[in-house]
């Protein structure tokens, strides 16, 4: 059964860098990996999408080695209003099972 | 720009009740639409999701339905709720080849609390 596996939880604080890994072991050739931040009480909010090497916007970045099966979402120099819960979601091609992870709570300390 | 919304924002209800919740989008043309369910835990399911007009798709058996009456609007139903019903529930919209690639975009939820 298709799986993403995530940490939890992770600590940082403000002005560091911050490495999300997501596991994607069952990962098929035309899936993308999509990331998510949610903050209680609202919807999902869009925040990467890659399909392979690396992918980069003005809010985070996307790594996925070669094999593609995990990813790491990086949130450079991260602030108190980065702290939400952080989902990593890979649409897998067969049976268009659409999966998320558990999500990972990043907590965010001044 | 396109814009989802959902209501109502919050909704407590008795065991039994019926149920109906609305999404609707603006600003595009034959979106795919999902329903998700999000328990206290965090985890999002999926429950369905449709491609067009009256296409529904379930992911899980469940107590619920869902309809899609109109292009942009995505209603969840349940004739009588269950205890184990209670959740935020989360609409998202995404164009392309339904489900594979797209990109979804969430609407900001309602949450059930079922008494």
């Amino acid at each position: 059964l298709a799986k993403t596996t995530q940490p939890i939880s992770m600590d940082s604080y403000e002005g560091q860098e911050v490495n999300i890994t997501c596991s994607h072991n069952n990962i098929a050739t035309n899936d993308y990996i999509t990331w998510y931040q949610q903050f209680p009480s609202q919807g999902p909010r869009f925040i990467i999408q890659g399909y392979k090497t690396k992918v980069t916007n003005e809010v985070a970045s996307l790594f996925i080695p070669a094999d593609r099966k995990s990813s790491t979402l990086s949130l450079p120099r991260v602030s108190l209003s980065d702290t939400a819960v952080y989902y990593c979601l890979v649409v897998y091609n067969q049976g268009g099972k659409l999966i998320f992870g558990q999500g990972t709570e990043l907590s965010v300390k001044p | 720009s396109q814009t989802i919304h959902q209501w109502p924002a919050t909704l407590v209800q008795p065991v039994g009740s019926p149920l109906s919740l609305e999404c609707t989008v603006e600003g595009t043309s034959n979106p795919n639409l999902y329903w998700y369910r999000q328990a206290a835990g965090r985890g999002l399911q999926l429950l369905f999701y449709s491609v067009g007009i009256g296409q529904i798709s379930s992911e899980v058996p469940q107590n619920l339905s869902a309809s899609r009456p109109q292009d942009r609007q995505f209603i969840l139903s349940s004739k009588k709720l269950l205890l184990s019903d209670s959740g935020f529930y989360l609409c998202a919209w995404s164009i392309g080849a339904g489900g594979r690639t797209d990109t979804q975009y969430f609407g900001p939820g309602t949450r059930l609390t079922v008494l």
